[in-house]
C-alpha cells in the first residue's frame, strides 16, 4: 500500500515569501496530484504530473520519480493562497497526504 | 463553463433518517466519484462508476449506495445516517478508463450533519 507523506503539515509565512511544500510516497506511482482545499471544503485540482515540472502562473510543481518525491513551489505568496494544500497519489487508485495548511499573513 | 455541481451544499438529517445527495457534470466524463472527508481527514474514497459499472471500496459501509441513472447525474444515498456520517462529501469526475490516468474535476461539496 502507498504511504504519501506530506511537509510541514502546517505552514504560516509573510505575504510575499516563496513557499515550498514537499510530498513524497513510497510505491512507483503513475501520476500525482496537487489540489488546493478551501476553508468551505471545495477543492480545486492544481496540477497532475507524471513527469518533469509544471508552471502555472505563480504555482510550480516538480517530481522526481525516482526518489518519489513532489513540491508544490509559491512564489510571491499572497493571503489568498491561504488553504490546505493535498499531494494525491494514484497507483491502482487515488490516495490522499494529509494535506499542508498554508496560512500568509499580510 | 464547464463544472461540477453538487446540491445541496449543506444537508441536516436525523439520526436513521434516509438522506440522498446530488452531483451533476457538464463536462461528460466518464468516471464519477463520491469521497468522504471528516474534519481535518484525508478525503476518502468510498466508490466510483467507469459509464455504468459501479466500483465499491471494500471498506465502504453498507450503508451508503450509489445510483448513477445518466452520465450527468450521480447520487449518494446514506440508508441510515449515523452521527459518525457527519462529513462533507465530495463529488468528482474524470475522463479515463480503468488502466488510464486523467485529472479529477471536484465538485464544491455537501457537508452533511446528523443530529
Amino acid at each position: 500500500k502507498n504511504e504519501v507523506e506530506q511537509s510541514p503539515q502546517n505552514l504560516t509565512a509573510q505575504e510575499g515569501e516563496f513557499i515550498t511544500i514537499n510530498c513524497s510516497y513510497s510505491v512507483g506511482i503513475s501520476a500525482l496530484h496537487w489540489l488546493q482545499q478551501h476553508p468551505g471544503g471545495g477543492i480545486v485540482s492544481l496540477f497532475m504530473l507524471s513527469s518533469g515540472k509544471k508552471k502555472h502562473g505563480r504555482l510550480i510543481a516538480t517530481i522526481n520519480i525516482q526518489e518519489k518525491h513532489s513540491s508544490l513551489h509559491i512564489t510571491a505568496s499572497h493571503p489568498r493562497d491561504s488553504a490546505v494544500y493535498i499531494c494525491a497519489v494514484r497507483d491502482d487508485k487515488i490516495i490522499f497526504g494529509k494535506g499542508t495548511r498554508l496560512h500568509i499573513l499580510p | 463553463d464547464a463544472m461540477v455541481i453538487q446540491n445541496p451544499r449543506y444537508q441536516v438529517t436525523q439520526f436513521g433518517k434516509p438522506v440522498t445527495l446530488s452531483c451533476s457534470q457538464t463536462l461528460n466524463h466518464n468516471v464519477m466519484y463520491w469521497y468522504q472527508q471528516k474534519s481535518s481527514q484525508a478525503p476518502k474514497l468510498l466508490f466510483h462508476y467507469y459509464d455504468k459499472d459501479f466500483n465499491n471500496e471494500a471498506d465502504t459501509p453498507d450503508n451508503f449506495q450509489s445510483r448513477r441513472p445518466n452520465t450527468s447525474f450521480c447520487f449518494l444515498d446514506i440508508r441510515s445516517p449515523g452521527l459518525g456520517d457527519a462529513a462533507m462529501y465530495l463529488c468528482a469526475t474524470s475522463r479515463g478508463t480503468p488502466l488510464s490516468v486523467y485529472e479529477q474535476y471536484f465538485g464544491p461539496g455537501t457537508r452533511l450533519t446528523v443530529t
